[in-house]
């Protein structure tokens, strides 16, 4: 089975802080994503990366930034946390191209106070 | 730009009705088309995938079909049972350079199957 595992299931932060939040796969794909989940907005996508270095901002990239250095791992930095980053954040992976099917992690729910 | 809705928002269910998910797309050009489970305070779990050039795909209780050509997609649920109580998601990839990796999301039906 195809595992992405996120490095925390629950995080509380403080405005201003740095923030890192991790994510792993196990199956060697090309892809990874970061989404935030906020109730009425749906998922919507922050950074994605294709490649080891390789990054592309999504639709709301402002106020966060990516590494990808080794192929599995994804990280997602909050340079400067602000309680409008309060949220749900998703990573996925998938292999490609050609796009299959996506994978998701269990989810970091991030409270900035 | 691509624009995916999933209606109705909610649905309420008594166990072992037979049901039927909708989700629509504005850009009828995807490369294919997800669909996800997820359970309150949890990430998504990938139940489905039905590829451009496909009509359905089948999973044990669950058949989702694609009518690419309308934009739309359906999720069948048979014999639900209150296990299947989750909110459940469809996502598409669209066929453009740069961007056929990413999917966009519609918000979601919330399912309650009542025991």
């Amino acid at each position: 089975d195809v595992k992405v595992t996120q490095s925390s299931r629950y995080l509380v932060k403080r405005t201003g802080e740095k923030v890192f939040l991790e994510c792993v796969q196990d199956m060697d794909h090309e892809n990874m994503f970061w989404y935030r989940q906020d109730p009425g907005l749906g998922l919507r996508l922050i950074y994605f990366s294709y490649d080891v270095k390789m990054k592309e901002k999504g639709d709301i990239p402002e106020g966060y930034s990516v590494s990808r250095e080794k192929k599995e791992r994804f990280s997602l930095i909050l340079e400067s946390a602000s309680t409008n980053q309060t949220s749900m954040y998703l990573c996925a992976s998938s292999l490609g191209p050609p796009p299959t099917e996506a994978f998701f992690g269990q989810g970091t729910r991030l409270t900035v106070v | 730009k691509q624009e995916v809705t999933q209606i109705p928002a909610a649905l309420s269910v008594p166990e072992g009705e037979n049901l039927v998910l909708n989700c629509s797309f504005t850009d009828s050009a995807i490369y294919n088309l997800q669909w996800f489970r997820q359970d309150p305070g949890k990430g998504l779990t990938s139940l489905l995938l039905i590829q451009s050039s496909q009509r359905e795909q089948t999973s044990g209780r669950l058949n989702a079909s694609l009518d690419k050509s309308s934009g739309r997609s359906t999720l069948y649920i048979a014999a639900s049972q209150p296990g299947d109580s989750a909110t459940y998601l469809c996502a598409v990839r669209i066929i453009s350079s740069g961007s056929a990796r990413q999917l966009t999301f519609g918000s979601g039906t919330q399912l309650t199957v009542l025991p």
